[in-house]
């Protein structure tokens, strides 16, 4: 069974540009969640999707937004870059509210590294 | 505060040693527990959760935690250890605010795990 799946791998982007990354959950799970893993201030909790709705939105200012696709595959955009963006954005899926299920694990993804310069 | 702490930033054991890496949280209820390793560049692994019931948790890899709900810890344990372990570890929370999970598990800062030969 594949698992969840990020595109790109790498992302090099310049301060002021838009960064758009992609994620595919593990077949069967609606619910998509995103975090940053940035050095020196470790995992943070970014976006929660379950069908196709933000769920929850962790302490992030607007320009960090995404959405869902009724595939369940989810999108991450970060506007306006800042060099501290830079960080290793993480997706995670999970079994959601089409399977009755409001808390499961989460299994993540293998991560998109996003450079800013 | 809502926390949680992994007291040990780095540890170093031989191969074939015991591990235990510690973990304490704080919030009201008992939240849902996790841990997660992660390689160098790589997303994260989930090693066990504990959401109730028996407090000796099994996981992947021959690693257990146990939940101690007086001391509100969740310790990582493996009886002898292998080269291949040698990563970082990541303990989190799922505090179920609100009596629910609202996706935003809390991670720790982690803990990386040396092993020599």
């Amino acid at each position: 069974e594949a698992g969840v799946t990020q595109s790109p791998t790498h992302l090099i982007k310049t301060r002021g540009q838009q960064a758009t990354l992609r994620c595919s959950p593990i077949s069967g799970h609606t619910s998509v969640y995103w975090y940053q893993q940035a050095l020196g201030l470790g995992l943070q909790f970014l976006l929660w999707y379950d069908e196709g709705e933000e769920r929850n939105r962790g302490n992030f200012p607007p320009r960090f937004s995404g959405r869902q696709f009724p595939n369940y595959s989810s999108e991450l955009n970060v506007n306006a870059l800042e060099l501290e963006d830079s960080a290793l954005y993480l997706c995670a899926s999970s079994l959601g509210g089409r399977q009755g299920v409001w808390t499961d694990t989460q299994y993540f993804g293998p991560g998109t590294r996003l450079t800013v310069l | 505060a809502q926390s949680v702490t992994q007291p040990d930033i780095h540890i170093t054991v031989s191969e074939g040693a015991s591990l235990e890496l510690r973990c304490n949280y704080s919030y009201g209820a008992t939240p849902y527990l996790f841990w997660y390793v992660q390689s160098p560049g790589q997303g994260l692994q989930l090693l066990l959760k504990y959401f109730s019931g028996d407090t000796l948790v099994q996981g992947i890899k021959g690693f257990e935690a146990e939940f101690k709900r007086s001391q509100s810890s969740f310790n990582l344990r493996k009886p002898s250890v292998h080269w291949s372990d040698a990563a970082e570890y990541f303990c989190a929370v799922d505090p179920l605010n609100y009596g629910g999970s609202q996706g935003n598990l809390i991670f720790g800062k982690g803990t990386k795990l040396s092993v020599k030969p």
